[in-house]
């Protein structure tokens, strides 16, 4: 299994700009999700999924869209870069929803540069 | 509100033993994780903790309180790789989900020979 892959590692973008984040798993799990994690903040939760068909939202959604339409794949849009933007993204994801100690597990993240 | 405390940055030597304290208030408890974090690198599950009570796994140790807001990471026989950040990780109601994570802002622990 290749667990969690995210594309692309790293990504330089000028304002105003759009692009896909890519994020697949391959462990069937039900529920995906897409952090940001920014110096001093930690991680925080942008959209979510509980199963493909469904989305909502997060702490930070603002400027992203989302959509799920197969179990493994989860794509995060940004619709018009900005700078504050700039962050590391982590796709993750987990088989039951708040089952026991069912962990998420972490894609290997994508570094996002907006100038 | 929904609130993750702990530790800016600790610093501890090779060979001894560390405690990491995470405090929370949630709305809605269903778990508390630790996870460790590499520079540059994802977060990787250490421990999880629901019911009160230490939770022991080798060099790793989590302990729960739930009527006090409170956990803490015990590591021991500290090794230079153990040199990362660590995350607290609560799971609620948040959102409308109960598979929901929120985060801490992480304790980064650097380890000296």
């Amino acid at each position: 299994n290749a667990g969690v892959t995210q594309t692309p590692k790293f990504q330089v973008l000028k304002t105003g700009q759009s692009m896909t984040l890519q994020c697949a798993q391959d462990m069937n799990h039900e529920y995906m999700s897409w952090y940001r994690q920014d110096p001093g903040m930690g991680l925080r939760l942008i959209h979510y999924s509980v199963g493909a068909g469904i989305t909502d939202q997060g702490e930070v959604p603002n400027g992203y869209n989302v959509s799920r339409s197969t179990t493994e794949d989860f794509p995060l849009r940004l619709l018009s870069a900005a700078p504050s933007q700039t962050s590391v993204y982590f796709c993750a994801s987990s088989y039951d929803l708040a089952g026991g100690q069912e962990t998420q597990y972490f894609g290997p993240g994508t570094r996002l540069l907006v100038l | 509100g929904q609130n993750i405390d702990q530790p800016t940055e600790m610093t501890a030597t090779e060979g001894a033993i560390v405690q990491i304290n995470c405090t929370y208030q949630t709305s809605g408890f269903n778990g508390l994780f630790w996870y460790q974090q590499h520079a540059g690198e994802a977060p990787t599950f250490l421990s999880y903790n629901v019911l009160d009570g230490l939770e022991e796994k080798g060099r790793f140790s989590s302990f729960l309180s739930r009527s006090k807001g409170y956990s803490y990471l015990l590591l021991k026989e500290l090794q230079m790789k153990d040199s990362a950040s660590y995350l607290c990780a609560v799971r609620g109601n948040y959102g409308g989900s109960q598979g929901n994570l929120i985060f801490g802002k992480g304790t980064k622990l650097s380890v000296k020979p």
